[in-house]
């Protein structure tokens, strides 16, 4: 079936520190992923997409890689600040054309 | 600014006493979906709408409605809520034509008693 996870529930990193994150995907057929951020009291925002025509994707200050061939998605903050704690959580499009997303992992940046 | 507006944010009722939370987007969106958020679970979809006058079950629509007559608005009605019922629900939006980032709102934490 189709489904979505992540590897570790809770990160903790130091502020300025690289995070990676990481997710697994077991549907072989997804074809687009994304990645959310999610505050504590807000609703999730999308951070970054991928498409599985490429292996890597840049934004500001993060980076989605997509390994195919074992079904690994993470996601690279660079210079972890205190404003990037939140729950992150990936995502990626079903062939029903319906989102599956994962558990999520929250990031917790200490000075 | 685009985006998801849901009411009430917060929500504490009893069993039994028929409620409905509102969802409005201004983005001219097709697609709207209503997600329950618990604790180890993730997010999960009850019920999803390609458009007007379209709506179809998600993967978790026991003991819940809604109704899409108008574009931007996309209600989520328990008739008789229950406090399994209780959970951080989120409507969320997107263009279906030509992308699929989904835009959520700030989500509803509602608590049945």
């Amino acid at each position: 079936g189709e489904s979505v996870g992540l590897h570790l529930p809770t990160l903790s990193v130091q502020e300025g520190d690289n995070s990676i994150i990481n997710c697994a995907y077991s549907n072989s057929a997804s074809d687009y992923f994304i990645w959310y951020k999610q505050e504590s009291g807000k609703g999730p925002q999308f951070i970054i997409d991928i498409r599985s025509n490429m292996d890597k994707r840049q934004g500001q200050r993060v980076t989605v890689l997509l390994n195919k061939t074992v079904k690994h998605l993470s996601l690279q903050i660079a210079a972890t600040q205190p404003g990037d704690s939140a729950v992150y959580f990936c995502a990626g499009l079903g062939p029903t054309d319906k989102l599956i997303f994962g558990t999520g992992t929250r990031l917790q940046v200490f000075p | 600014e685009a985006q998801v507006t849901q009411n009430p944010r917060y929500l504490i009722t009893v069993t039994g006493k028929k409620l409905t939370v509102t969802c409005s987007q201004n983005m001219n969106h097709e697609y709207m979906s209503w997600y329950r958020q618990d604790p180890g679970l993730g997010l999960r979809q009850i019920y999803y709408s390609m458009n007007v006058e379209v709506t179809d079950k998600g993967d978790v629509p026991e003991g819940y409605k809604v109704s899409r007559k108008e574009k931007r608005n996309f209600p989520l009605i328990l008739e008789s809520p229950s406090p399994n019922q209780t959970s951080l629900y989120f409507c969320a939006s997107r263009d279906r034509a030509t992308n699929e980032k989904l835009f959520f709102g700030s989500g509803t934490q509602l608590s049945v008693l």
